[in-house]
């Protein structure tokens, strides 16, 4: 059972490029979210999907995009990068809302 | 708005020793808290889940405790080990449909052999 999966793990991304995280998960969870941890802080919520073709802004969404589709799938598009979204990016997903959230292992992002 | 807040930092221990990681946060109409282990360059595990109607939760060597009254929580850990060593996160969902997890800055835990 692979839980989440996020690829790829790493990235260097050149200022103004685009890139699309991916992330699945195969436990057939409704909810999944998209975090980003910044050095020395906790996690801030980017986006997160209630079910497939439902998503909604977090705390801090400028500079992302979501899609869902599938209950599987729940990619996270960044456009014109900043070094700003310098961050490890994480994905959750949970069967619903208060349930135990399972985490992939991060996307570490760099924008130079 | 939900702040939480992780105190101290870090903690380095001796092997061995029981110790005690703290969590606090501002609004107490939490549903539950959630406390998770990040290991140097991974993602997330998830340690323990307490229900806001509960006192606390156990899991072998680990327990947690949870006082929605003064927004606090509590995360015990016995007999500690060098693979204890890692940095602990709490994290609460809010009780008002909140579809979202607040997270702490963490405690980052080294036990030393």
């Amino acid at each position: 059972n692979a839980g989440v999966t996020q690829t790829p793990k790493f990235r260097i991304l050149k200022i103004g490029q685009s890139m699309t995280l991916q992330c699945a998960q195969d436990m057939n969870h409704n909810y999944m979210y998209w975090y980003r941890q910044d050095p020395g802080m906790g996690l801030k919520l980017i986006y997160y999907s209630v079910g497939a073709g439902i998503t909604d802004k977090g705390e801090v969404p400028n500079g992302y995009n979501v899609s869902r589709s599938t209950t599987e799938d729940f990619p996270l598009r960044l456009e014109l990068a900043a070094p700003s979204q310098t961050s490890v990016y994480f994905c959750a997903s949970s069967t619903g809302w208060g349930t135990e959230a399972f985490f992939g292992q991060g996307t570490r992002l760099t924008v130079v | 708005k939900q702040e939480v807040t992780q105190i101290p930092a870090a903690l380095s221990v001796p092997e061995g020793e029981n110790l005690v990681l703290n969590c606090s946060f501002t609004d107490s109409a939490i549903y539950n808290l959630q406390w998770f282990r990040q290991d140097p360059g991974k993602g997330l595990t998830s340690l323990l889940l307490i229900q806001s109607s509960q006192r606390e939760q156990t899991s072998g060597r680990l327990n947690a405790s949870l006082d929605k009254s003064s927004g606090r929580s509590t995360l015990y850990i016995a007999a500690s080990q060098p693979g204890d060593s890692a940095t602990y996160l709490c994290a609460v969902n809010g009780a008002q449909g909140a579809q979202k997890l607040v997270f702490g800055q963490g405690t980052r835990l080294t036990i030393n052999p």
